[in-house]
């Protein structure tokens, strides 16, 4: 089975500063990877996601990703953090083939970006 | 246009009893997606409908049931209520016959058993 790590907890970072949060990936075969934000009292949002192609994803709200094969790892990032980007934060992995595929999620890391 | 929605917002329920959650999806999406989040867990797939048949299944008793209908809004079930299912649970759909699982997330059904 697929499966992705996320080794934080939560991470705390100060506006204004750069921010990473990590996942690793277990995957057979080409890993399609995702990252989802989540904030209080609501569904999950889609950031971005890789499939194939070049190594640095850009997605939603500023947020970037780099896929990296050698490391099984698939980090988020962001240049300049706001305080408006505290939330949970999930890594995901596509899991199964064809059209009856699904995600399979982390365990989620919290960002906490102070003022 | 409207997004997912899901019904109730919160519910409150005892051990034994059986809850009913419904989904109704965005507008052109024809596969919806149940997960499970238990609280500071990442959400758990639960299982999957498009055509009205369930087409894939996560690690869940046969307690947990579903259903989905002609207009592509599903119903989740589940009996015999536990503790243990006490969760938020969310309702995703997609658009099956494009590949790219950007599901779109409804803002769940945070189910309390007592």
């Amino acid at each position: 089975a697929q499966s992705v790590a996320q080794p934080e907890d939560q991470v705390n970072v100060a506006e204004g500063n750069p921010l990473t949060v990590k996942c690793t990936y277990s995957v057979s075969g080409n890993p399609y990877l995702f990252w989802y934000v989540q904030y209080p009292n609501r569904g999950l949002q889609f950031l971005l996601k890789y499939i194939t192609g070049d190594n640095l994803v850009k997605g939603s709200y500023g947020f970037e990703a780099e896929f990296n094969k050698s490391q099984t790892s698939f980090h988020l990032k962001k240049p300049s953090a706001l305080v408006s980007d505290s939330a949970l934060y999930f890594c995901a992995v596509r899991d199964g083939r064809g059209r009856y595929s699904t995600l399979t999620f982390g365990k989620g890391t919290m960002l906490l970006v102070s003022p | 246009d409207a997004g997912v929605t899901q019904s109730p917002t919160h519910l409150i329920k005892t051990r034994g009893q059986q809850v009913t959650l419904r989904c109704s999806p965005k507008s052109g999406h024809d596969t919806v997606s149940w997960y499970q989040q238990a609280l500071g867990q990442g959400p758990q797939f639960i299982f999957q409908y498009y055509e009205e048949e369930e087409r894939q299944r996560g690690n869940f008793p046969d307690r947990f049931s579903g259903h989905q209908f002609p207009n592509y809004s599903s119903e989740l079930n589940v009996n015999a209520l536990l503790l243990g299912d006490s969760a938020l649970y969310l309702c995703a759909s997609s658009v099956t016959r494009v590949f790219d699982e950007k599901l779109f997330f409804g803002s769940g059904t945070q189910l309390s058993v007592l």
